[in-house]
């Protein structure tokens, strides 16, 4: 079974300050792809990244692919309670449109 | 509108009680999915199907059964409910990616599902 791996597990911060959650696996990926999921309800998409080395920014969040396509990042700049969730990847390996996904990334911002 | 729908939010099986959960999507996707949640997992893919008539396993088919037999909708059976099949259960669904769409999955809004 292939692994996605996401740091940190779980992340409690202060409202404005800045963070970054990483999602790592020993394979290639041919897509990678960034979820936030609130209590109650499905994961939402928030970003595709297919290009090694792409930096894709929606508002204050900035995602990157790595070079050799095997890790992502997802930062966010001055962070808001609203920003609170469950944060996954979701990686194709084989090009098949068929996604694993990793364990996620609790984030909770306090205000 | 109503995206990705699924029923029942909510049930409680005995062990060895079988049910079936319903996922319909309103997009005209081709692919559906249906995923299982549990504390510290992610999301794992149980099956899925790239059109109707046709399902395929995913990483963790064993206990479920699936049909398509309208592109609407997907169904995942429970044949014989085990306490290790108590999980939050997602269907989603997309288009055919690189035919003009994305590959995005929507989601519905999950059944929690007990197997006491």
């Amino acid at each position: 079974t292939q692994l996605l791996e996401q740091s940190p597990q779980f992340l409690s911060i202060q409202e404005g300050e800045n963070l970054t959650v990483y999602c790592n696996s020993s394979s290639v990926f041919s897509s990678l792809q960034w979820y936030r999921q609130e209590p109650g309800e499905g994961p939402v998409l928030l970003v595709t990244v297919v290009t090694g080395g792409e930096v894709k920014k929606l508002k204050r969040l900035t995602f990157q692919f790595g070079d050799a396509r095997k890790d992502s990042s997802l930062h966010i700049t001055a962070a808001q309670p609203g920003d609170t969730g469950l944060y996954l990847c979701a990686a194709d390996t084989s090009g098949t449109y068929k996604y694993i996904f990793g364990t996620g990334t609790r984030l909770k911002v306090l205000a | 509108n109503a995206g990705v729908t699924q029923t029942p939010k909510f049930r409680v099986l005995k062990t060895g009680q079988s049910m079936t959960l319903l996922c319909a999507q309103d997009m005209n996707h081709e692919y559906m999915y249906w995923y299982r949640q549990d504390p510290g997992m992610g999301l794992r893919l149980i099956h899925y199907s790239v059109g109707e008539g046709t399902t395929a396993k995913g990483e963790v088919p064993d206990g479920y059964n699936v049909s398509r037999l309208k592109k609407q909708n997907f169904l995942l059976g429970l044949e014989s409910a085990a306490p290790s099949q108590t999980s939050v259960y997602f269907c989603a669904s997309s288009s055919v990616p690189g035919q003009g769409f994305t590959d995005t999955q929507y989601f519905g809004p999950g059944t929690r599902l007990t197997v006491l």
